[in-house]
């Protein structure tokens, strides 16, 4: 079936780097991804939508600068975290949709980031 | 987005059903109701979800209030493995902005062995 696949799953940097998690869409094309964050105990928290071939559209609150998202293909989004500090620190998790329209999402394992 | 009101938690016993109660009083005739889970550590996943009637696939069932202020999604011999939180979510039917999925606080369900 449709899978969503997320790299990496787990990484750790140093406050002030940046980081890139890559979401891809296997078996299918996927003109959007949505890119989610939940703290710990906490729902997941909508972050932008990315379209591929244009800008992404991010929900009220969230840095653009801050939280680069780029879809240059049809089966390839990536979140990057620049300049993160430990406050990012989150699971990380993006979604594309099977068939269009039909609002199903499928959702990858998650990335889990962490700021020292 | 119209909102869900669902209950923190849950407890219910290995083998016996489970039905987790979703209220969506302020939901517009071209909602579709989504539920998704999410077990530890992971993203989540769907489960479910419907328009009007009910439905029925190999995971659940989705009993639809006629209505519609309210669902139940109902898991019929509940297995240590469906330990998760629930999501019930409400979808905008629509083409700008239709798939996105705002998620609530969602249900914590424990089964007991």
């Amino acid at each position: 079936g449709a899978v969503v696949s997320q790299h990496p799953s787990r990484v750790i940097c140093k406050s002030g780097t940046s980081v890139k998690i890559e979401c891809r869409s296997l078996d299918f094309q996927a003109t959007t991804m949505f890119w989610y964050r939940q703290f710990p105990k906490q729902s997941l928290m909508l972050m932008a939508t990315s379209n591929e071939g244009s800008k992404a559209t991010y929900e009220q609150g969230v840095e653009k600068d801050k939280f680069l998202i780029n879809h240059a293909s049809l089966t390839l989004s990536t979140l990057t975290v620049t300049s993160a500090h430990p406050e990012d620190s989150s699971f990380y998790i993006c979604s594309a949709p099977w068939l269009v329209g039909t609002g199903e999402l499928f959702f990858g394992e998650g990335s889990r980031l962490t700021v020292l | 987005d119209a909102k869900t009101t669902q209950p923190n938690s849950m407890e219910s016993n290995e083998e016996e059903p489970v039905h987790l109660p979703c209220n969506h009083s302020t939901i517009s005739g071209t909602d579709y109701i989504h539920w998704y889970r999410q077990l530890p550590s992971q993203g989540p996943e769907y489960v479910i979800h419907g328009l009007t009637s009910n439905v029925n696939n190999r995971m659940a069932s989705l009993a639809i209030a006629e209505d519609r202020k309210s669902s139940t999604l109902i898991l019929h011999r509940a297995t240590l493995r469906d330990a998760a939180v629930y999501y019930c979510i409400l979808r905008a039917r629509g083409i700008q902005g239709a798939q996105k999925l705002v998620f609530g606080q969602g249900t914590r369900l424990t089964i007991n062995p």
